[in-house]
């Protein structure tokens, strides 16, 4: 059936280094993918998204890669913080067009944690 | 700015025992709204959604139930609860139109 999931499910980094954390799709229809940040008892926070169209988008110490031909999805963090210590999660739009709205599938998720 | 706002923050419940989980969301109007659950060290796993007002599609079968009876609130519900209803319950919102969802901080549910 369709799926998101995650490659590794730990990453221990030391500050300063970068982080990449993966993520694998079955759905080739998917054009929405999203990473989000969900720290200990509270809900997942927004990071970065792109589309289909695209495969690479930056943000704030943040990339997100999408291969499509391998189906593969990566989240790059530069200069990790302990603050970023955290699960991360991808997830894609399970249906192309404007009709799946929110329905996000997610992936089970991966734990980084920073060590100072 | 848009809000979401979801209570209670924790929540023990005895085995039978009925459920009700609020959610609302201030700043827009017309919002799809969801309720997601999720095990722990697990991903999210879409229960319902809504795109107005008493229309709730359900995701998956399940003990529980939810409703929409104002634009921007969302209601999850159980009569009875079952030991595998524990998990951390989670609303999200996004425009009509939109993708991107927004989480409120989730609820804790422990059924004992």
């Amino acid at each position: 059936g369709e799926s998101v999931g995650l490659h590794l499910p730990t990453l221990s980094v030391q500050e300063g280094d970068n982080s990449i954390i993966n993520c694998a799709y079955s759905n080739s229809a998917s054009d929405y993918f999203i990473w989000y940040k969900q720290e200990s008892g509270k809900g997942p926070q927004f990071i970065i998204d792109i589309r289909s169209n695209m495969d690479k988008r930056q943000g704030q110490r943040v990339t997100v890669l999408l291969n499509k031909t391998v189906k593969h999805l990566s989240l790059q963090i530069a200069a990790t913080q302990p603050g970023d210590s955290a699960v991360y999660f991808c997830a894609e739009n399970r249906g192309a067009g404007g009709t799946s709205y929110g329905k996000l599938t997610f992936g089970q998720g991966t734990i980084l944690t920073v060590h100072p | 700015s848009q809000t979401i706002h979801q209570w209670p923050a924790t929540l023990v419940q005895p085995v039978g025992s009925p459920l009700s989980l609020e959610c609302t969301v201030e700043g827009t109007s017309n919002p799809n709204l969801y309720w997601y659950r999720q095990a722990a060290g697990r991903g999210l796993q879409l229960l319902f959604y809504s795109v107005g007002i008493g229309q709730i599609s359900s995701e998956v079968p399940q003990n529980l139930s939810a409703s929409r009876p104002q634009d921007r609130q969302f209601i999850l519900s159980s009569k009875k609860l079952l030991l595998s209803d524990s998990g951390f319950y989670l609303c999200a919102w996004n425009p009509g139109q939109g993708e991107k969802l927004f989480f409120g901080s989730g609820t804790q549910l422990s059924v004992l």
